[in-house]
């Protein structure tokens, strides 16, 4: 069964802080890994990523992927309390367009 | 650009009624996908349409649910009969091209069946 394990569940900083999510999976016939940002309402598109080592970069937000390990991590740098939202990771296999979602971090952003 | 449109945005119903969620895709977009959120489960596909064809509805729980897109630009998905288990956030995704990238979410039904 595929599975997709982010890390931590839930997380509070303050405003400034830099965090790190981490998203790992197990899944047959892996194509690409998607961060999704959402707050109280529907998920936003992040990055789609689907190369090893290459850093995909908006503002203050990064993410890269290792396919060898079987992860990826998201950077927010300088976080702002607009930065607060519940962050999910997802996969998709080389066959299909199913994507499967961790379960997200919860990120709080204090000021 | 309208983005995905999905109604109603809140749905209260009794058990054993029935429930139709509706959602327009993205223009253009020729795959279409339903999920469901719970705090339990998390955000879980339930059925994806290609070219308003079903590809996989493996995720859709058990027959009381049932998905139909009878154009590209319209979807439903029915419960019935509704059970308080079925209570959640219903979301309808679009994406530009089969087996392509990102999906685009609508901003979802909440359904609170008593």
């Amino acid at each position: 069964e595929d599975k997709v394990v982010q890390s931590p569940l839930s997380l509070v900083v303050h405003e400034g802080d830099t965090v790190t999510l981490n998203c790992s999976y197990e899944v047959t016939n892996f194509r690409s890994l998607l961060w999704y940002k959402q707050e109280k309402k529907a998920p936003t598109f992040l990055f789609m990523l689907t190369s090893s080592g290459i850093e995909k970069k908006s503002g203050r937000l990064s993410s890269i992927l290792d396919k060898k390990e079987l992860f990826s991590i998201l950077n927010i740098t300088a976080t702002q309390t607009g930065d607060s939202a519940v962050y999910l990771c997802a996969v998709k296999k080389s066959s299909g367009d199913k994507l499967t979602f961790g379960t997200g971090t919860r990120l709080a952003v204090r000021p | 650009d309208a983005g995905v449109i999905q109604s109603p945005r809140h749905e209260v119903t009794e058990m054993g009624q029935e429930v139709t969620l509706r959602c327009k895709p993205i223009s253009g977009h020729n795959s279409l996908f339903w999920y469901r959120q719970t705090m339990m489960r998390g955000l879980e596909l339930l059925i994806y349409f290609n070219n308003n064809v079903p590809i996989d509805d493996s995720g859709m729980p058990e027959d009381r649910f049932s998905a139909k897109m009878p154009n590209a630009s319209f979807s439903t998905l029915k419960i019935q009969p509704s059970e308080p288990r079925d209570s959640a956030v219903y979301f309808c995704a679009s994406s530009p091209i089969a087996g392509g990238g990102e999906q685009f979410f609508g901003p979802g039904t909440r359904l609170t069946v008593l």
